[in-house]
């Protein structure tokens, strides 16, 4: 079975300075969807970035972009220029291209905070 | 332009209690869940529907029991509400592409007292 692991519970990062956050998996299959989702104190689950296993190449949403490494199983999001409304937690998700469910396996999540 | 919506977004039960929570979805999704958030926890999967008429259990489906009657609502039922099931709860849909992302409520925050 898949897993997710986040092995950074809180962070922190000084405005305008960049962070990273890590998120390694655990798989046996070649073709599956890796998700950054941020929970900001709303609760409201949104979109930040997805990362297809099969394209080599990283992908970027302004001020966010990962690092992908396929053969490490790791998946870190990169946040340039923090800006105060990105804390929040973060979780990092898989999802398998085999079967029907679709199911997300998720990360614990890191907590991160933005000091002024 | 609606998305993914939850009602309620708050709630408090007495023991014993029963209640539905009900997710609406307008953007055609085959897929629905529910999930649950605990402190520490994640997000723990409870039930999911592959498509109207159909449900499967996920990791955490005791105590709760789930129906798809119509393709955009996906309703969860608690008969008997316990204190261990003081939580947040989760919505979510996705189209049925594998490479599409998941769509979520706004939550509901569930107490049991």
């Amino acid at each position: 079975a898949q897993t997710v692991t986040q092995s950074q519970p809180e962070m922190s990062v000084q405005e305008a300075e960049t962070v990273t956050l890590s998120c390694t998996y655990d798989t046996s299959e070649s073709d599956y969807y890796l998700f950054w989702y941020k929970q900001p104190p709303s609760r409201q689950m949104i979109l930040v970035i997805r990362q297809e296993a099969y394209k080599q190449q990283n992908a970027t949403e302004n001020r966010f972009s990962v690092n992908f490494q396929k053969a490490a199983k790791s998946f870190s999001l990169k946040i340039s220029d923090s800006q105060l409304g990105d804390a929040a937690m973060y979780f990092c998700a898989y999802r398998s291209s085999a079967g029907n469910n679709r199911k997300l396996i998720w990360g614990l999540g890191t907590s991160l905070a933005v000091n002024p | 332009n609606a998305g993914v919506t939850q009602t309620p977004k708050f709630r408090v039960l007495k023991t014993g209690q029963s209640m539905t929570l009900l997710c609406a979805q307008d953007m055609n999704h085959e897929y629905m869940y529910w999930y649950r958030q605990d402190p520490g926890m994640g997000l723990r999967l409870i039930h999911y529907s592959v498509g109207e008429g159909t449900t499967a259990k996920g990791e955490v489906p005791d105590g709760y029991n789930v129906s798809r009657l119509k393709k955009q609502n996906f309703l969860l039922g608690l008969e008997s509400a316990a204190p261990s099931q003081t939580s947040v709860y989760f919505c979510a849909s996705s189209a049925a592409y594998w490479n599409t992302e998941a769509f979520f409520g706004q939550g509901t925050r569930l107490t049991v007292v």
